[in-house]
């Protein structure tokens, strides 16, 4: 079945701490996104990648980081800077090219701070 | 700046029941549009989605779409409610030619029985 896999579903940080969320996709897309939810905000755009070896910052950055060394994977590191940490992160990918791009989503992860 | 507004924080509705939920988005040529549904504690799943030509769109679950370029909306519909559709559902933006999506902030469906 392809498709995109998230992992863990629920993750908790503790003070100070670095996590790690993991995005797997096998749908050999090129693009690939992360967002947070939070309740009555929508999505909000963290970091995308267009190509391998290759990420734009989205609009809340801070206090995130990714790399993309490969194609299918895309993992999202919650830094220690990040002071509001709790949310929802989903993980997405499209085929890439501008053009009509649809993106497919994970089903989530879960981040609360002890 | 580019927006997308869903005026309807939350929506109660009878099974059985049609239903409407609004999006409009502010941008100056016409973007790509889409709907989303999520349940709880689940990812976005795509009902729908516009890129030109037919201004009613065809969705999965029997949804439907229809784009009006006049009011710049977007607004989702169907004829008859299911419990199973109780859910949150995102309109989202993409203005042609970029990457990046825009979504609202969403309105949650709760479906009486």
């Amino acid at each position: 079945d392809g498709g995109i896999t998230q992992s863990p579903k629920y993750l908790f940080r503790k003070e100070g701490q670095n996590v790690t969320l993991s995005c797997e996709q096998n749908l050999n897309h090129d693009a690939m996104y992360w967002y947070r939810q939070d309740p009555g905000q929508g999505l909000r755009l963290i970091y995308y990648s267009q190509i391998v070896n290759d990420f734009q910052k989205g609009d809340i950055a801070e206090g995130y980081s990714v790399s993309r060394e490969k194609k299918e994977s895309f993992p999202l590191t919650v830094t220690s800077a990040q002071k509001n940490p709790t949310a929802f992160y989903l993980c997405a990918s499209s085929i890439g090219g501008a053009s009509k791009n649809i993106q497919y989503f994970g089903a989530g992860t879960r981040l609360s701070v002890l | 700046a580019q927006s997308v507004t869903q005026p309807d924080i939350h929506i109660t509705v009878s099974e059985g029941a049609s239903l409407e939920l609004r999006c409009n988005y502010s941008y100056g040529a016409t973007p790509y549009l889409f709907w989303y549904v999520q349940s709880p504690g689940q990812g976005l799943q795509l009902l729908l989605k516009y890129f030109s030509g037919d201004t009613l769109v065809q969705g999965i679950k029997g949804f439907e779409a229809e784009f009006k370029r006049s009011q710049s909306s977007f607004n989702l519909r169907k004829p008859s409610v299911h419990w199973s559709d109780a859910a949150e559902y995102f309109c989202a933006v993409a203005p042609s030619g970029t990457y990046k999506y825009i979504f609202g902030t969403g309105t949650r469906l709760k479906v009486l029985a």
